[in-house]
């Protein structure tokens, strides 16, 4: 029963590195997202994807690239880590249509130094 | 564009009492939905409730019901008879169900209920 997981849970990085975080859920569900929460601005969209192969920006895209070569995962990719990225990123994913709740991972605090 | 509205920060609620935390919605779409989701200090976030535009009734969960005043475009999550484990912060969220699919959340309320 596993959901959406995401992985790591934690990550310190150095300005400039480069990571990956990971996304994979196993419900069959067309839409995948990416949020970053800060405090007192809720969460925001960074990128999300309505099937295989395609994705789009969100509110707060720069900084960040996306993939789905599959249904099941959709990894995010921070290209030059800035100390304005520290934040906590969640992962969640819905079915393509209709008036459905996302399902969301379990978080990654992400620190910048 | 579609934009979500919580304005309030914070509120205390005391154990056993209702409590009403405000959300307003601006969209020119007909169709769209309208969900609750609880942030607990472990941080996941859990789904509560939601609603549908073209819902005539307003929808419940066991404790959690949702005051939805289409005219006025909002979509108040009541939530009754508070328990300490309700503390937590709480977002409102919209989707459109039909182009991109996005949610978009509020900035959310932090509820403390005190014992």
């Amino acid at each position: 029963n596993a959901g959406v997981t995401q992985t790591p849970k934690f990550q310190v990085l150095k300005t400039g590195q480069s990571m990956t975080l990971q996304c994979a859920q196993d419900m069959n569900h067309e839409y995948m997202s990416w949020y970053r929460q800060d405090p007192g601005m809720g969460l925001r969209l960074i990128h999300y994807s309505v099937g295989a192969g395609i994705t789009d920006q969100g509110e707060v895209p720069n900084g960040y690239n996306v993939s789905r070569s599959t249904t099941e995962d959709f990894p995010l990719r921070l290209l030059s880590a800035a100390p304005s990225q520290t934040s906590v990123y969640f992962c969640a994913s819905s079915y393509g249509q209709g008036v459905t709740e996302a399902f969301f991972g379990q978080g990654t605090r992400l620190t910048v130094v | 564009a579609q934009k979500i509205t919580q304005t309030q920060p914070g509120m205390f609620v005391q154990e056993k009492e209702a409590v009403t935390l405000d959300c307003t919605y601006d969209t020119s779409d007909q169709s769209y939905g309208l969900f609750w989701y609880k942030q607990p200090s472990s941080g996941e976030m859990i789904f509560l409730i939601y609603q549908g535009s073209y819902d005539e009734q307003n929808a419940t969960e066991g404790r959690y019901s949702l005051n939805f005043q289409k005219a006025r475009k909002s979509a108040n999550l009541v939530i009754s008879a508070s328990q300490l484990g309700d503390s937590a912060m709480y977002f409102c969220a919209m989707r459109d169900p039909s182009g991109t699919y996005k949610y978009i959340f509020g900035t959310g309320t932090r509820l403390k209920v005190l014992a």
